[in-house]
């Protein structure tokens, strides 16, 4: 099945610091990734649409200045949280897409990272 | 808008009991319908899915079935085991939006007593 890894799996920061996490897809390429931030409770909630070579697509409510998303590869989409503060912390997941060929180019599924855990102090 | 509703947890079981996390969806058109299974301290990873209304998906003893009469997708299994203590979230594709993105239900927290 298709791999994707995030990285780092945890992180520690300052309070105004920034931060950038990494998603890569390991074995296949990915055009669209998505960001979630999954809260206490284990809610999930879908932060940006990730799009290879343009800007990311933003959910309502989401500050896209403080969570800064680049998607410039196939394999590859980062997110930055600028300025990091403690109501920040969460952990946050990214997941990827397989686009196939034909009249059914989606199937629905998604390929989850890890996860990774930011603590604010 | 689409939307995902599946029952709070926690549900707590002993082991070898029969499990049901109930789901309930609202979509237009039609979309896919998964759920989805994240253990402790690591992501999500599919567990089934059905695309179609009347399908059943199943993995790992555990199967769903999608009836769109009810407008539900409801999980169950026979016989739980300790290692299913997980959190399971239910999920439908939106397949009509811009983004084709999946959207989910709260999660159901599963603990599962020896």
């Amino acid at each position: 099945g298709a791999v994707v890894s995030q990285h780092p799996s945890w992180v520690i920061c300052k309070s105004g610091t920034s931060v950038k996490i990494e998603c890569r897809s390991l074995d296949f390429q990915a055009t669209t990734m998505f960001w979630y931030r999954q809260f206490p409770k284990q809610s999930l909630m879908l932060m940006a649409t990730s799009n290879e070579g343009s800007k990311a697509t933003y959910e309502q409510g989401v500050e896209k200045d403080k969570f800064l998303i680049n998607h410039a590869s196939l394999t590859l989409s980062t997110l930055t949280v600028t300025s990091a503060h403690p109501e920040d912390s969460s952990f946050y997941i990214c997941s990827a897409r397989v686009q196939r060929e034909g009249p059914l180019s989606w199937d629905g599924e998604l390929f989850f990272g890890e996860g990774s855990r930011l603590t604010v102090l | 808008g689409n939307s995902v509703t599946q029952m709070e947890g926690p549900v707590t079981l002993s082991e070898e009991a029969f499990l049901t996390i109930n789901c309930t969806y609202t979509a237009t058109g039609y979309p896919s319908l998964f759920w989805y299974v994240q253990y402790p301290g690591e992501g999500l990873q599919l567990l089934l899915k059905a695309t179609k209304a009347d399908d059943k998906g199943s993995n790992k003893g555990f199967e769903a079935t999608y009836r769109k009469e009810t407008t539900s997708f409801h999980l169950e299994k026979g016989s739980v085991q300790v290692s299913d203590s997980a959190v399971y979230f239910c999920a439908l594709s939106d397949q009509g939006g811009a983004t084709n993105k999946l959207i989910f239900g709260t999660g159901t927290l599963l603990a599962v007593q020896p």
